[in-house]
């Protein structure tokens, strides 16, 4: 079973838009981590937000996490062409345990 | 640096055949992790090695068996490959330091076909 599950499971939006992703996830977490995946390729980590955080930055990232509603949101602002992507988030339930993903969403941004 | 390689990138097999996929790891990670993606899904972890010599199950793990066979390289094998096991498989490593650091290093994923 997955961990975190994302919202929604696809968007599309035009360049220079800002897109919002949601996790949401079933127990309490020690970590949540962001990743991209470009079609047919690994997943690259994107920022990692700690329990006891409430919002981090990474350049055109933002992202939030709200334990008391177990959820988590990624924003990416002034999106561009090469944002076209799936995003996941993956919990870790304690420091060094393994990762749980969730399904993904998948971001088209239209030049 | 390489980073995380894996070979071979893409393998098609017939029911029953079984083969290997390798992966190695050139960043001194202690941790190694073995997942399959299946079409317009998250990953799913099917076994890992938390540290050389040792391996433990993940969520999906039957149908395959590992080997860590040094530091940098974590095997995977399929002994009876069926049709569920078509899937794209990604290795992974993992850096941990202390509290501040926790990323997870894939590879470019073999693609698999069971036929």
């Amino acid at each position: 079973s997955q961990q975190g599950e994302e919202d929604p499971q696809a968007l599309s939006i035009q360049e220079g838009e800002n897109a919002t992703m949601n996790c949401s996830y079933k127990t309490s977490i020690n970590n949540l981590q962001w990743y991209r995946q470009n079609s047919g390729r690994g997943l690259v980590h994107l920022i990692l937000i700690r329990s006891n955080e409430r919002e981090k930055h990474s350049g055109r990232l933002r992202v939030t996490l709200d334990t008391s509603k177990k959820s988590s949101s990624l924003l990416i602002t002034a999106s561009r062409a090469a944002d076209t992507a799936s995003y996941f988030c993956a919990t870790v339930k304690a420091a060094g345990n393994k990762l749980t993903f969730g399904g993904g969403t998948r971001v088209l941004v239209k030049p | 640096n390489a980073g995380v390689t894996q070979t071979p990138k893409f393998q098609v097999l017939k029911t029953g055949q079984s083969m290997t996929l390798q992966c190695a790891q050139d960043m001194n990670h202690n941790s190694m992790y073995w997942y399959r993606q299946d079409p317009g899904m998250g990953l799913r972890l099917i076994y890992y090695s938390a540290s050389e010599g040792t391996t433990d199950k993940g969520e999906v793990p039957n149908g395959y068996n590992v080997s860590r066979l040094n530091k940098r390289e974590f095997s995977l094998r399929l002994e009876s490959a069926a049709p569920s096991q078509t899937s794209v498989y990604f290795c992974a490593s993992r850096t941990l330091s202390g509290t501040s650091t926790d990323t997870q290093y894939f590879g470019p994923g073999t693609r698999l076909t069971v036929l």
